[in-house]
């Protein structure tokens, strides 16, 4: 069974810059997940997807971050303008169903350094 | 919402003995409890989970123990070897969100 799948895995930019992320779950995977994992901490969730609809988008910083899963498989998040504080590890994440105890299975990550 | 604290932050143990993680949630309606192995550079991997239906379970040298009147798990690794360096994270889940502790870094030295 294919992993979920990230790119790009390293990505360097100005701040005030914008920037992309994809994501490609596995295979028959309804729930899609962003986090955000800063050096040293464990991941924060951003936005929670199941099919192509937001379950959850409460610690997602609506007025810089964007997240869309428009067909219900590949996902995008972008981060436009993008700040100091942004510089992180993307993780993308996916489970079979939103179930709470639905095993979740990480991608390996976008580091992202904002210069 | 969730609130996960875990210690220790750094674990040095000889290879051979034991280590022990634990973890503390504050949502008692937590019911799904994973740990996760991240190695340096890679991705976050589950090594095992316990739901809050059971109180203990086991897989080879790991095992996790869960509390539920207390709130607290803890994750036990025995006979630790090399390839058991790597940092440890506990999660709870509730409502469907999974919220994570900070980490623990294990070093495991020959």
């Amino acid at each position: 069974e294919a992993g979920v799948a990230q790119s790009p895995r390293y990505k360097i930019i100005e701040k005030r810059q914008s920037v992309a992320f994809w994501c490609n779950p596995i295979s028959g995977h309804a729930t899609l997940y962003w986090y955000q994992q800063i050096l040293g901490q464990g991941p924060k969730l951003l936005i929670q997807f199941q099919n192509n609809g937001v379950v959850d988008d409460s610690q997602l910083p609506k007025d810089r971050f964007s997240a869309e899963r428009l067909k219900g498989v590949d996902s995008t998040l972008k981060i436009q303008p993008a700040k100091l504080e942004d510089s992180a590890v993307y993780l993308c994440a996916s489970s079979l169903d939103t179930g709470n105890t639905d095993t979740q299975y990480f991608g390996p990550g976008t580091r992202l350094t904002v210069l | 919402g969730e609130n996960v604290e875990q210690h220790p932050s750094t674990l040095s143990v000889q290879e051979g003995d034991s280590a022990v993680i634990k973890c503390t949630y504050s949502d008692s309606a937590s019911n799904y409890f994973p740990w996760y192995k991240q190695e340096l550079g890679k991705r976050p991997q589950l090594i095992i989970d316990i739901r809050s239906n059971v109180g203990e379970k086991k897989d080879q040298r790991i095992a996790v123990t869960l509390n539920k009147t207390a709130k607290h798990f803890s994750l036990h690794i025995t006979e630790t070897q090399p390839e058991d360096s790597a940092v440890y994270f506990c999660a709870a889940s509730g409502w469907g969100k999974l919220q994570f502790g900070a980490g623990t870094q294990v070093v495991v030295t020959p």
